[in-house]
């Protein structure tokens, strides 16, 4: 079965820092573009970035809200993604998606089930 | 950016209804529109992309219509499986940021 799992959510304090991280599996995550995408509790969602595939050198991009802040690597052995984010404040509060594009396109096929994280002092 | 306005935000039916939402782009995105379906404490699923295509496995009351600014998610007969929130988003040029509309939520009537 394709899927995408989110791990590593959780309570951190404004200026913190987290790790979240996304297991693919039933395909190789290196063919395929991933995304991050968030939803804060009770509103819309949000793309925060990208990482292109592994013939596209896994170049990354981020929306303005998270630019200089969140990072993206990838992990072949692990046919995983992480999503670093550094600066964390009260805004950044959401579920995270991790997602894949179905053809390096922008449309996202597959989603995980999301992670919380909560930025509060 | 390119922004995406949904109208209605929120609309009441009943089973056996026929449903239109309609997306906005502020400026021309050609096709280059997708619709997701998201169930509450669950993550988005996708229906439609560009404009019109049907994801594989979706039924096929859903449809979907429009190009250039101008977008509609049409369902031709409502069924509780159906109420949900739904987004459109567009994906101009292949290139981000990627933007979603704020969403429609469909209720019971």
């Amino acid at each position: 079965e394709v899927q995408l799992v989110e791990s590593g959510g959780g309570l951190v304090q404004p200026g913190g820092s987290l790790r979240l991280s996304c297991a693919a599996s039933g395909f190789d995550s290196s063919d395929y573009y991933l995304d991050w995408v968030r939803q804060a509790p009770g509103k819309g969602l949000e793309w925060i970035g990208r990482s292109r595939n592994k013939a596209n050198s896994y170049i990354t991009q981020f929306g303005a809200s998270v630019t200089g802040r969140f990072t993206i690597s990838r992990d072949d052995s692990k046919n995983s993604l992480s999503l670093q984010m550094n600066s964390l404040q009260t805004e950044d509060t959401a579920v995270y998606y991790c997602t894949r594009e179905a053809a390096g396109d922008g449309v996202f096929d597959i989603w995980g089930q999301g992670t919380m994280v909560t930025v509060s002092s | 950016d390119i922004r995406m306005t949904q109208s209605p935000s929120a609309l009441s039916a009943s089973v056996g209804d026929r449903v239109n939402i309609t997306c906005r782009a502020s400026q021309i995105i050609s096709s280059w529109l997708a619709w997701y379906q998201q169930k509450p404490g669950k993550a988005p699923k996708l229906l439609i992309y560009k404009a019109s295509n049907l994801q594989r496995g979706v039924p096929s009351r859903f449809s979907g219509s429009g190009s250039g600014t101008e977008f509609t998610l049409s369902i031709s007969s409502l069924q509780p499986d159906d109420f949900a929130t739904y987004y459109c988003q567009q994906y101009n040029a292949y290139s981000p940021p990627w933007t979603f509309g704020q969403g429609t939520k469909v209720e019971i009537k």
